[in-house]
């Protein structure tokens, strides 16, 4: 099955910096890369996907890259401002598969 | 719409207890399933279903049942709760047939096994 691995695991950054997770997969066959972002105590919500058609995906300051050969992919977040600070998963989901399989976590702190 | 609702939102159990968390969705989603979520451990499926009376086992299924009878319902059962299924649970949906990847995530349940 699909193993997907998130770095770092912690990220600590101030305010107005860029912060970048990373994500590598290890099936060929995915195809949809979504990101969750969780805030402390809440449930995971969707805040960015993309397709293994697109290299990168733009909204606003978040934005996400594909590398399919190398199978990774990347969230981007730029002019980090503290309510960023949550923690992030990465997922990966191949082509017929039901269900996406998550990477392990990223707690983004940004100090004000 | 509710969306994807979880009870309890917080249970505390002896061991070798059992229960039921509920999970319902009111978006008519053909596929739900269950994670839980540790510390440093990320989501992890426990199990999942693709639509009534069909279900099947994720990465973690040991100790949980779980059952479809309806679209809108997929409870979670736990036989003799252990220390080791100390966690917070999630049930999650999604909708194939629109073409969505999204996994829409309930509220969560935390659950603690003494």
């Amino acid at each position: 099955g699909e193993n997907v691995e998130q770095h770092p695991s912690t990220l600590s950054v101030q305010e107005g910096d860029s912060a970048v997770i990373k994500c590598t997969y290890s099936d060929s066959a995915s195809n949809y890369f979504p990101w969750y972002k969780q805030e402390l105590g809440k449930r995971p919500q969707l805040i960015i996907d993309i397709r293994s058609n697109v290299g990168e995906k733009k909204d606003q300051r978040i934005a996400v890259t594909l590398n399919k050969t190398a199978k990774h992919f990347s969230l981007h977040i730029t002019e980090t401002q503290p309510e960023d600070s949550a923690v992030y998963f990465c997922a990966a989901s191949p082509s017929g598969s039901y269900i996406p399989t998550f990477g392990r976590g990223t707690s983004l702190i940004v100090h004000p | 719409n509710a969306g994807v609702t979880q009870t309890p939102k917080f249970q505390v159990l002896k061991t070798g207890q059992s229960m039921t968390l509920q999970c319902a969705q009111d978006m008519n989603h053909e596929y739900m399933s269950w994670y839980r979520q540790d510390p440093g451990m990320g989501l992890r499926l426990i199990h999942y279903s693709v639509g009534a009376g069909i279900t099947d086992q994720g990465e973690v299924p040991n100790g949980y049942n779980v059952s479809r009878s309806t679209t809108e319902d997929f409870p979670l059962r736990l036989l003799s709760a252990a220390p080791s299924q100390t966690s917070v649970y999630f049930c999650a949906s999604r909708n194939p047939r629109t073409g969505g990847n999204e996994q829409f995530f309930g509220p969560g349940t935390r659950l603690t096994v003494l």
